[in-house]
């Protein structure tokens, strides 16, 4: 079974502090990894997508990705309350398709 | 622009009754998919088309028909639907999967409930 494992969270993190959240998969092949923000009765929201080994920026956004370890990260600097929704982690399995995380729940307090 | 619409917003339908969610989108992406999503749930894939061609069905019951027009437009007709297939229904499209081009952008969802 493929899969792709994100803690649930709830995270809470305060505002102006960085937000780093996990993820780990199982299917070594795996090319591509992306990061979605959906907030309570929205649709998802593409913010990160990363292909290669290292760090990608964008903005406040950094993603990190450790093919060796099969991990993948995103990192929020200076952490808004507008941040607080789900991020879910999605990653390509074959050619065909993306499986998505659980999602991990963020929480910035003021 | 990275907008995939689609309508309507909500639906309230009847287990007898017959419906369809329709999805626009007028990037030039080639594929196009149809997720299901369960409250606290990730989405999950049901039908995948590429180049208007249906290259994956997750095993769907066939009360869903996905349908493709033409590359911009992609229907779903319900028919005999169940309350469990109460739900969010998500469309989303990709410029091309088959050359590793997975980015999806997803389309604001038809919330869908079956009395």
């Amino acid at each position: 079974q493929k899969e792709v494992e994100q803690n649930s969270g709830p995270l809470s993190v305060p505002e102006g502090a960085i937000a780093s959240l996990n993820c780990t998969y199982s299917d070594r092949v795996s090319q591509s990894f992306f990061w979605y923000r959906q907030y309570s009765g929205k649709s998802p929201e593409l913010i990160m997508s990363i292909y290669s080994n290292g760090d990608k920026e964008d903005g406040r956004f950094t993603a990190q990705l450790n093919k060796a370890s099969q991990y993948v990260s995103l990192l929020i600097r200076d952490s808004q309350p507008s941040d607080s929704a789900t991020y879910l982690c999605a990653v390509n399995m074959d050619a065909s398709k993306i499986i998505f995380g659980s999602g991990t729940r963020l929480s910035i307090r003021p | 622009d990275t907008e995939v619409t689609q309508t309507p917003k909500h639906l309230v339908m009847g287990m007898t009754n017959k419906k369809s969610l329709k999805c626009e989108q007028h990037m030039g992406h080639r594929a196009m998919y149809w997720y299901k999503q369960k409250a606290k749930k990730p989405p999950e894939l049901m039908f995948v088309y590429s180049y208007e061609k249906l290259s994956i069905n997750e095993s769907v019951p066939s009360r869903f028909s996905p349908e493709c027009p033409n590359s911009s437009l992609l229907n779903l007709h319900l028919h005999a639907l169940q309350p469990e297939d109460s739900a969010l229904y998500l469309c989303a499209s990709s410029q091309d999967k088959d050359r590793g081009a997975y980015e999806q952008y997803f389309g604001p969802g038809t919330r869908l409930t079956v009395t």
